[in-house]
């Protein structure tokens, strides 16, 4: 029953260096996508993907990579991490692409702060 | 423009009192969906309640229902006999176009606090 996860739940970069956060869910849904919140914005769609093999961008991309190898994981990578990318980082996913009315199951969030 | 306009940072509200968070849309497309979350400070987004363009009647999920107006652009939420448990940010949701294109465009969020 373990939903949406996302790993590390917190994490502090130097300007510069690159990491991953991680995300797997185990429900098999096709759609995965990752948001980042900044204060007073609200939730900003960074990647998403609607199967495995099947990326694009959403309305904040630049710095970020995703790649969707397999159903469950939907990695996030900082090539090289700025300031600018402090946030805080959710990834969700949801079942029914065919619907559209399938609710997004969130993660617990990444708050990431750079140095 | 903005798609999904939350025009209320904060309110303050006395427990067991109804309350109504706006949300006003801006979209062209005749298909789209309204979501609402809650995001206590915790820091989780639960999801709450969805409405359908095509809907004909007000979506309702026990304390919450959505007060759809179509012709206005307005999806408010309304919370029943509010309770201490609701205090937390809530945000607008918005997904345009086809079914299955699940990218949600969010509004700014109102900070919802109860009073005892």
């Amino acid at each position: 029953n373990a939903g949406v996860t996302q790993t590390p739940k917190f994490q502090v970069l130097k300007t510069g260096q690159s990491m991953t956060l991680q995300c797997a869910q185990d429900m098999n849904h096709e759609y995965m996508s990752w948001y980042r919140q900044d204060p007073g914005m609200g939730l900003r769609l960074i990647h998403y993907s609607v199967g495995a093999g099947i990326t694009d961008q959403g309305e904040v991309p630049n710095g970020y990579n995703v790649s969707r190898s397999t159903t469950e994981d939907f990695p996030l990578r900082l090539l090289s991490a700025a300031p600018s990318q402090t946030s805080v980082y959710f990834c969700a996913s949801s079942a029914n692409r065919r619907t559209g009315t399938e609710k997004l199951f969130f993660g617990s969030g990444t708050q990431l702060s750079v140095l | 423009a903005q798609k999904i306009t939350q025009t209320q940072p904060g309110m303050f509200v006395q427990e067991k009192e109804a309350v109504t968070l706006d949300c006003t849309y801006d979209t062209s497309d005749p298909s789209y969906g309204l979501f609402w979350y809650k995001q206590p400070s915790s820091g989780e987004m639960i999801f709450l309640i969805y409405q359908g363009s095509y809907d004909q009647q007000n979506a309702t999920e026990g304390r919450y229902s959505l007060n759809f107006q179509k012709a206005r652009k307005s999806a408010n939420l309304v919370i029943s006999a509010s309770q201490l448990g609701d205090s937390a940010m809530y945000f607008c949701a918005m997904r345009e176009g086809y079914f299955g294109n699940e990218k949600l465009t969010f509004g700014t969020g109102t900070r919802l606090t109860i009073i005892p």
